[in-house]
């Protein structure tokens, strides 16, 4: 089954210690991206990897690290959590060929709390 | 930069009923990919309907269709026939032609389906 898998779906921590979000998809898929979720602003883009070491900055970065060294995996690190990045985390994958452009597979989402 | 405006923050409509879902975006560019997104209750984000602005037909889906309109920048959601599993918060999106596969989301609306 074609999916978009992150862990953990919940996670509570504290201030300033680091964490790692995982996904991992299994379509061969060469885009990658991290969003996050907030109340009355919709999604917005953290990171991106257009392919394997490619990473690049979305809108809302600072705070945030990735790294893309397997073509399935793209991991979201936290060095030092803060309260203003509890909020719902989304990673997605696509494969950007014309006929795919936008379709894109999204995880189920994680929880985060910084206390 | 691409900005999309929805401004229903939440509707609601009786069970078997017609609703409709407004989304305005801004551009200059010609060519462009527009979507919905559908998140229920479990969170998960679900591709709805895409619609590529060079095509004039307006896309369709099922009980999904949309309205389209290039020149004012709009694109509406008509749901037909209404069920209780079309309770969810619905995104409408935008990807331009160039650049990362980025979506640029609206705010969302929660639409709630009355049995």
């Amino acid at each position: 089954e074609a999916q978009v898998t992150q862990n953990p779906r919940y996670l509570i921590t504290v201030t300033g210690k680091k964490l790692t979000v995982t996904c991992s998809q299994n379509m061969n898929h060469e885009y990658m991206s991290w969003y996050r979720q907030d109340p009355g602003l919709g999604l917005r883009q953290i990171y991106y990897s257009m392919n394997v070491e490619v990473t690049d900055k979305g809108d809302v970065p600072e705070g945030y690290k990735v790294s893309r060294k397997e073509k399935r995996n793209f991991p979201l690190i936290l060095e030092s959590p803060s309260p203003n990045q509890t909020s719902l985390y989304f990673c997605a994958s696509s494969s950007p060929g014309l006929a795919g452009r936008g379709i894109q597979y999204f995880g189920a989402g994680t929880r985060l709390s910084v206390l | 930069a691409q900005t999309v405006t929805q401004s229903q923050p939440e509707m609601s409509v009786q069970e078997a009923e017609t609703v409709t879902l407004s989304c305005t975006y801004d551009t200059s560019e010609n060519n462009y990919y527009l979507f919905w997104y559908k998140q229920p209750p479990s969170r998960q984000m679900i591709l709805v309907i895409r619609q590529e602005a060079y095509k004039q037909q307006n896309a369709t889906e099922n009980r999904f269709s949309v309205n389209f309109q290039k020149a004012a920048k709009s694109f509406s959601l008509k749901i037909s026939d209404s069920q209780l599993g079309d309770t969810a918060m619905y995104f409408c999106a935008f990807l331009s032609n160039f650049g990362n596969e980025k979506l640029t989301f609206g705010t969302g609306t929660r639409l709630t389906i009355i049995p």
